[in-house]
């Protein structure tokens, strides 16, 4: 059963750069049917896709976050990571990593599709 | 960007009636288009994608209908654990989005 687990500091300071590690369990960050990707959600808000990675290193990301995001990955280790710079108070959310889907019947979608397995997410908050 | 706009934003309904909850697209999305339940204190759950077809594990008390900008998601029966909150998301265009959720309520 595939299983995402985010981690990372839980309190950052305005300014610095949020760094978050999505561990894959019980499946291979390696295949070609997924992307991999992060979600957030502002406290009481709705979710805001940020992007999404392949295996290969290829990357989709939100052109709202663009300039503030790195998302990267480690076959070896199963992982993926995001890093969002120059945080402030905006930043403060639950951050959820998902698999996206690729292909799905005769359609495939770049950069990924629908989640269908997320992690139980990880609330940042930016204060100093 | 595609802006996904759900309604309503609070739904009250009375256990093992029907819950009707309508998505819109700011332009047409064809039939890329799933559906996340979100309990309180977990993560979403992937309800339906391809605007009908159900994830795995999904009873068939949820369904979902509509292509284009127009979508719907009905959950027939509601039972303690369906009340929640419901988004929708676009996988047609980029970025990804998502509506601001319709909260089904208890009645």
């Amino acid at each position: 059963q595939l299983q995402l687990q985010e981690s990372g500091p839980g309190l950052v300071k305005p300014s610095e750069t949020l760094s978050l590690t999505c561990t894959v369990s019980g499946g291979s960050i390696s295949s070609r049917s997924y992307y991999w990707g992060w979600i957030r959600q502002p406290p009481g808000k709705g979710l805001q896709w940020i992007g999404s990675i392949y295996n290969s290193g290829s990357t989709y990301d939100n052109p709202s976050l663009s300039s503030r995001v790195t998302i990267s990955v480690d076959t070896s280790k199963n992982q993926f990571s995001l890093k969002l710079s120059s945080v402030t108070a905006a930043d403060t959310a639950v951050y959820y990593c998902a698999r996206h889907i690729y292909c799905s019947g005769s359609s495939c979608y770049t950069g990924g599709g629908y989640m269908d397995v997320w992690g139980k997410g990880t609330t940042v908050t930016v204060s100093s | 960007e595609v802006v996904m706009t759900q309604s309503p934003a609070t739904l009250s309904v009375s256990p093992g009636e029907r819950a009707t909850l309508s998505c819109r697209a700011s332009q047409s999305v064809s039939s890329n288009l799933a559906w996340y339940q979100q309990r309180p204190g977990q993560a979403p759950r992937l309800l339906i994608y391809g605007s009908s077809t159900r994830a795995t594990g999904i009873p068939a008390k949820f369904s979902g209908s509509g292509s284009g900008t127009e979508f719907t998601l009905t959950i027939s029966s509601l039972q303690s654990e369906d009340f929640a909150v419901y988004f929708c998301q676009q996988y047609n265009d980029w970025p990804r989005t998502f509506g601001q959720g319709t909260q089904v309520e208890i009645k």
